[in-house]
């Protein structure tokens, strides 16, 4: 994606935490997506934030830095379900939308 | 809850042919969106649409064009199909809004292949 980093691929154990990163560029920024998608289906909507700080949502939780250019996706208590790519959207001075390459993430039990 | 729907989830075009994607959204979503997925790459957009019959130039439109009749579907038309457009398609809608009303909804994707 444009301007959008995050790793292609990782993994984790079931149960466990993982953190996904996501660097993006700064300019023009108006918020942040992460989607989820699985193997061979549609991106699923997760997490949006504007503003700085953390916003939690059940197991799942997303970070925000403005200043940074820097967003990361919490998964707490890994489930063999969350085996998916995660993908990180900027929202850009036009409300359009840019989207990351995602990352698989690869759960073993 | 908001139903995207894809006329075909799987195609088998020869080079040349036209083809015909369909899109329809049962929410009266004024903005629908086309994309295009391949590996190692992220969403490119190809055409969106903020209202009937309106249509605007994403980033990757060259070989389509899209068509908007009515407000809940949203066609993408293949020209003359070519071995590069081998893909997946989705399409996508949202409400006119900033910040989290620009959530997307996606159909289930249709899988292109061009021989």
């Amino acid at each position: 994606g444009q301007n959008i980093d995050q790793p292609t691929e990782m993994t984790a154990t079931e149960g466990a935490i993982v953190q996904i990163n996501c660097t993006y560029q700064t300019s023009g920024f108006n918020g942040l997506f992460w989607y989820q998608q699985h193997a061979g289906e549609a991106p699923t909507f997760l997490s949006y934030n504007v503003l700085d700080g953390l916003e939690e949502k059940g197991r799942f939780s997303s970070f925000l830095s403005r200043s940074k250019g820097y967003s990361y996706l919490l998964l707490k208590e890994l489930q063999m379900k969350d085996s998916a790519s995660y993908l990180c959207v900027r929202v850009d001075s036009n409300y359009q939308l840019i989207w990351g390459a995602g990352t698989k993430l690869i759960i073993k039990p | 809850d908001v139903k995207v729907t894809q006329s075909s989830r799987y195609l088998v075009k020869r080079t040349g042919e036209k083809v015909f994607l369909e899109c329809v959204q049962d929410m009266d979503h004024e903005n629908m969106f086309w994309y295009r997925q391949d590996p190692g790459l992220g969403l490119r957009l190809i055409y969106f649409s903020y209202d009937v019959k309106m249509k605007e130039k994403g980033d990757i439109p060259e070989g389509y064009s899209v068509s908007r009749e009515k407000k809940e579907r949203f066609s993408l038309i293949l020209e003359s199909a070519s071995t590069n457009q081998t893909s997946m398609y989705l399409c996508a809608s949202s409400t006119p809004g900033t910040g989290s009303q620009e959530t997307q909804y996606f159909g289930p994707g249709t899988r292109l292949l061009v021989l």
